[in-house]
C-alpha cells in the first residue's frame, strides 16, 4: 500500500505556542490529504479537507483561525495548531489518497500534548 | 441516529477463536467500504477494501457487504494475540473520497 508519514510523532508544548504537525505521501501524489483528530477510545473526528493548491475545507465546529491548514505541494500537506491551548491535547492523523482511489492511507498519527 | 454504528466492545476471545466484527450505517448511498485496524497510538491500517455487495477474503480476514440491510462485518479466522487492536470500519459514496467512521470495536485475543 502507499505510505504517508507524519511527522512529529508527539510534541509536548506550552499553552499559548503554535506547532506545526507535516503530513507527506512518500511514494504517491496526493490532491487531497485530510486531517482527524482522535480522542481517547473515540472514533476518528474529520477536521478539514486539504486540497493542493487552494483553501483547506473545514468541517462544521473546527475553527479555521485555529487550525491552520496549508496544502503547497502535491506531496505535502500541514496542519498548524495555533495558540494552543491544554484542551487541544488530542491524536492528530492524516490520511491522502491515490488519485482516482478511495482506500485511505493513514499517517502514523501526532501524540499533542499541551501543558 | 449516527451514520455509522459499530459496538465499541471490547470484545475479549480466546486465541484461535473466529472473530465476528460488524458495522450497520444508514446512508444508502455509501458504495465503498472498508475496515481498519488501529494498535493503540498508531494511525489506523487499511486491512479491507470493497466495493458494494459481496465478500472479499484475504488470508485470515474476510469481509462481507449486505448493501439491503446496510450491514458489512470483519471475520477473522485463527486469531491471534497480535490481533488485539481497535478495529475501524469506513465507508464513503460515489463522488466523494470523505471517510465516515465507526466507533471502532476493541479486540482482545488472549493467549
Amino acid at each position: 500500500g502507499a505510505v504517508v508519514s507524519q511527522h512529529p510523532s508527539w510534541v509536548i508544548c506550552k499553552s499559548g505556542t503554535s506547532v506545526k504537525i507535516e503530513c507527506r505521501s512518500l511514494d504517491f501524489q496526493a490532491t487531497t490529504m485530510f486531517w482527524y483528530r482522535q480522542f481517547p477510545k473515540q472514533s476518528l473526528m474529520l477536521m478539514a479537507t486539504s486540497n493542493e493548491g487552494s483553501k483547506a475545507t473545514y468541517e462544521q465546529g473546527v475553527e479555521k483561525d485555529k487550525f491552520l491548514i496549508n496544502h503547497a505541494s502535491l506531496t505535502l500537506s500541514t496542519l498548524t495548531v495555533t495558540s494552543a491551548h491544554p484542551e487541544d491535547s488530542s491524536f492528530y492523523i492524516c490520511s491522502a489518497s491515490l488519485q482516482g482511489g478511495t482506500e485511505a492511507f493513514f499517517g502514523q498519527g501526532t501524540r499533542l500534548t499541551v501543558v | 441516529q449516527k451514520e455509522v454504528e459499530q459496538d465499541p466492545g471490547p470484545l475479549s476471545v480466546p486465541e484461535g477463536a473466529i472473530v465476528s466484527l460488524n458495522c450497520t450505517y444508514s446512508n444508502s448511498a455509501f458504495q465503498y467500504f472498508m475496515w481498519y485496524r488501529q494498535y493503540s497510538r498508531k494511525g489506523p491500517e487499511l486491512l479491507m477494501y470493497t466495493y458494494s455487495s459481496g465478500n472479499k477474503e484475504d488470508g485470515r480476514f474476510t469481509a462481507q457487504v449486505d448493501k439491503s440491510s446496510k450491514y458489512i462485518s470483519l471475520f477473522i479466522r485463527d486469531s491471534q494475540p497480535s490481533d488485539s487492536a481497535t478495529y475501524l470500519c469506513a465507508m464513503s459514496g460515489a463522488g466523494t473520497d470523505k471517510l465516515i467512521f465507526g466507533t471502532g470495536t476493541r479486540l482482545q485475543v488472549f493467549p
